[in-house]
């Protein structure tokens, strides 16, 4: 079965400084992977998704994130963090691959803090 | 509304009460999911719907849960006899297309969820 793992439930970054947010997958087939942004009050919005065409993906508000089939990886970065980035965030991956009924799995989440 | 709407946006409810919690997805879209938020737990998967197709439920916690879509729009969710461990965000997504790994997923706001 698919999954994902997310390491470190919070982090803390100042601001100006690199965000890195670790995710690392389980998966059977080639997987489809996400990541999911949520702002305090208000729902869950898509970053970015690797659909195997590139294995750097690059999302909105600076993100991007790195596919490493050989670490099972999928961390998610963005080279200096703006307040405005205090979120929490969720990595997931699609239980079917490619399949178009997949639903999305989701890790635990990883609440980011940016000091000024 | 352009988004995905959930109501009631809150709900108190006593031990061994039922409870209906509603989603109106973004109009037009075939595929709508429901997940549970809770503290620590990131986002538990719970039932999708698929146009005409027969639900994925395998994520529902127990028989006291149960779903369902009418007319391929507006669903609803519905917990019978419920439990302090049923508290928890129920966010409901929806997506265009047939399903997650190729359209993004749109979430409502969520129905925060407190039994007491």
């Amino acid at each position: 079965a698919q999954s994902v793992t997310q390491l470190g439930s919070h982090v803390s970054v100042s601001e100006g400084a690199l965000v890195l947010l670790r995710c690392n997958y389980s998966s059977s087939v080639p997987p489809y992977l996400f990541w999911y942004v949520q702002y305090p009050n208000q729902g869950l919005q898509l970053l970015l998704k690797y659909t195997s065409a590139a294995t750097l993906v690059k999302g909105i508000n600076g993100f991007e994130a790195e596919f490493k089939k050989s670490e099972t990886s999928f961390h998610l970065t963005k080279p200096s963090a703006h307040m405005s980035d205090a979120a929490e965030y969720f990595c997931a991956v699609s239980d079917k691959g490619s399949s178009n009924t997949g639903k999305l799995i989701f890790g635990q989440g990883t609440t980011l803090q940016v000091k000024p | 509304g352009a988004g995905v709407s959930q109501s009631p946006s809150n709900k108190v409810t006593e031990k061994g009460k039922d409870v209906e919690l509603r989603c109106d997805p973004i109009s037009g879209h075939t595929a709508l999911y429901w997940y549970r938020q809770s503290l620590g737990q990131g986002l538990e998967f719970l039932i999708y719907f698929q146009g005409n197709s027969a639900p994925d439920k395998s994520g529902l916690p127990s028989d006291r849960f149960s779903a369902e879509r009418t007319g391929g729009s507006v669903s609803t969710l519905t917990i019978q006899r419920t439990q302090q461990e049923d508290s928890a965000v129920y966010l409901c997504a929806s997506s265009l297309l047939q399903g997650a790994t190729n359209e993004k997923l749109f979430f409502g706001s969520g129905t925060q969820l407190s039994v007491l």
